[in-house]
C-alpha cells in the first residue's frame, strides 16, 4: 500500500508569490492534516480536511489555505510568501472513522522562500 | 531580530543499551498521547500510542509511560539500534479535537557505536 505522497519534495520561490503544496493520502484515508516545521516554532497544525470540508484549523494567518477534493486529494496554498513561511510542510492522513487514530506523514514539502 | 531554534534536548546512548526520551504535556485535557519517530529527510513515523486510560503501553522493543499526575510521559527503547538513532517527537490530543496533534519540541537520540 502506497504511502502519503506530497509534491513537490523541494521548491523554491521568491517573496510576494504564492505557492501550491499537493498531497496525496493513503487509500482509502478521508482525512488529511497539514502541518507546518520549523527549526524555530517545530511541529505546528494547520489545518484538517474531511469529505472536502475543513474541520479544524491552527492559528495562522488567512494566507494559509487548502482544499480537499472528492478523492481525498488536499492541497495547501500559502498566498503572498514572506521569508517566515520558509519551513517544512508535512501532510498526514487518517482513516477518520473515530476520533483518535494514527495519522501517517508523508516525506514533506520542503519551501525556501528568498 | 536574530532568529533563536528550537534547542532540542540531546541523548546519547551506546549501542546495545536501553534509552529513555522523555516529554512534559501540556495540557490536562488530552487524553491520546502518540510518539512519533523523525529521520533526516522524512515525515514522522508512529511508533506507538497510549489512551489517558492506560499508564503503561508495550510495543516491539518500544514502551511507553504516561503519569497524570504530573503530565509526564516517556518512551523506553531496549537494545538500541543505530538504525534508532533520529528525533523523537511527543504529541497530545485533547478531548474533542478530533486529529489535531500538539507536538513536543523533539529529542535528539544518537546511537553510538
Amino acid at each position: 500500500k502506497a504511502g502519503v505522497t506530497q509534491t513537490p519534495r523541494y521548491l523554491i520561490k521568491t517573496r510576494g508569490q504564492q505557492v501550491t503544496l499537493s498531497c496525496s493520502p493513503i487509500s482509502g484515508h478521508r482525512s488529511v492534516s497539514w502541518y507546518q516545521q520549523t527549526p524555530g516554532q517545530g511541529l505546528q497544525f494547520l489545518f484538517e480536511y474531511f469529505s472536502e470540508t475543513q474541520r479544524n484549523k491552527g492559528n495562522f494567518p488567512g494566507r494559509f489555505s487548502g482544499r480537499q477534493f472528492s478523492n481525498s486529494r488536499s492541497e495547501m496554498n500559502v498566498s503572498t510568501l514572506e521569508l517566515g513561511d520558509s519551513a517544512l510542510y508535512l501532510c498526514a492522513s487518517s482513516l477518520a472513522t473515530s476520533t483518535n487514530e494514527k495519522l501517517f506523514f508523508g516525506s514533506g514539502t520542503q519551501l525556501s522562500v528568498l | 531580530g536574530e532568529s533563536v531554534g528550537l534547542h532540542l534536548p540531546t541523548l546519547s546512548v551506546q549501542e546495545g543499551d536501553n534509552s529513555i526520551i522523555n516529554c512534559a504535556y501540556s495540557n490536562s485535557a488530552s487524553d491520546y498521547f502518540i510518539w512519533y519517530k523523525q529521520e533526516s529527510g522524512k515525515g514522522p513515523q508512529f511508533i506507538i500510542d497510549i489512551r489517558s486510560n492506560m499508564d503503561k503501553r508495550q510495543g516491539q522493543r518500544v514502551t511507553v509511560l504516561l503519569n497524570k499526575t504530573v503530565k509526564h510521559l516517556s518512551l523506553q527503547i531496549a537494545a538500541t539500534q543505530p538504525g534508532d538513532s533520529a528525533v523523537y517527537f511527543c504529541a497530545e490530543i485533547p478531548r474533542g479535537s478530533a486529529r489535531q496533534l500538539t507536538f513536543g519540541s523533539g529529542t535528539q537520540l544518537t546511537v553510538l557505536p
